[in-house]
């Protein structure tokens, strides 16, 4: 069956310091990948989308990798802040890029950053 | 600034009520999707619809839910009967014509008792 795990539920890390948040997927061939942002009691928000030939992708602070033979993204948030506390969501083409594209989100992964 | 209209933004019924969820997509997407959020489940596919037309709503309970577009304006989501298990926040989505990324509402929180 179809799987998008996000490698744990919570995340605490210092200021300053680098976030990792990972995205496994099974049993899918994604032409893109995305990822989202969501803040308690909000809608998720997008932030980046990278593609299956796209090995890396950057904004600002923000890094997402993509690997189609590991089956794997990573997120990585450098020079974290506390205001970068939020649940960080990826999310999955389940028509591999074709004009019906259909997301699916993985669970989350809850960042929080310490002062 | 546009962005995806929900309402109500929550909501609290007695079981065996009908609940009905409205959303008014961002002008200009042909593309809306229901979302449910648990904490159990995460966000899982309930239905979408592109131009209006259904193309997928294997997520949805069909016995209960039920999900339309009169028009591009609005998408509804009708729950009837409720049961205290729909209790969930649920998300109305939209995206643009040959974009990728979608735009999500604030959710409409449901609480059935």
């Amino acid at each position: 069956s179809q799987k998008i795990e996000q490698n744990s539920e919570a995340l605490n890390i210092q200021e300053g310091k680098t976030a990792t948040l990972t995205c496994n997927y099974t049993n899918y061939s994604p032409a893109y990948l995305q990822w989202y942002r969501q803040d308690p009691g909000r809608g998720p928000v997008f932030l980046l989308l990278i593609r299956e030939n796209e090995k890396e992708k950057r904004k600002e602070r923000l890094k997402v990798t993509f690997d189609t033979t590991l089956k794997q993204s990573l997120f990585h948030i450098t020079a974290s802040q506390p205001a970068d506390s939020a649940t960080y969501l990826c999310a999955l083409d389940q028509n591999s890029g074709g004009s019906n594209y259909k997301l699916t989100f993985g669970k989350g992964t809850l960042l929080t950053v310490n002062p | 600034d546009a962005r995806v209209t929900q309402t109500p933004r929550h909501k609290v019924t007695e079981m065996g009520q009908e609940v009905t969820m409205r959303c008014q997509p961002i002008l200009g997407h042909n593309t809306v999707f229901w979302y449910r959020q648990t904490m159990m489940q995460g966000l899982e596919l309930l239905a979408y619809f592109r131009n209006r037309a259904p193309l997928d709503d294997s997520g949805m309970p069909k016995d209960r839910f039920s999900a339309e577009m009169p028009d591009a304006t609005l998408a509804t989501l009708k729950i009837q009967p409720s049961e205290p298990r729909d209790s969930a926040v649920y998300f109305c989505a939209s995206g643009g014509q040959g974009r990728n990324t979608i735009y999500f509402g604030e959710g409409s929180w449901l609480t059935v008792v």
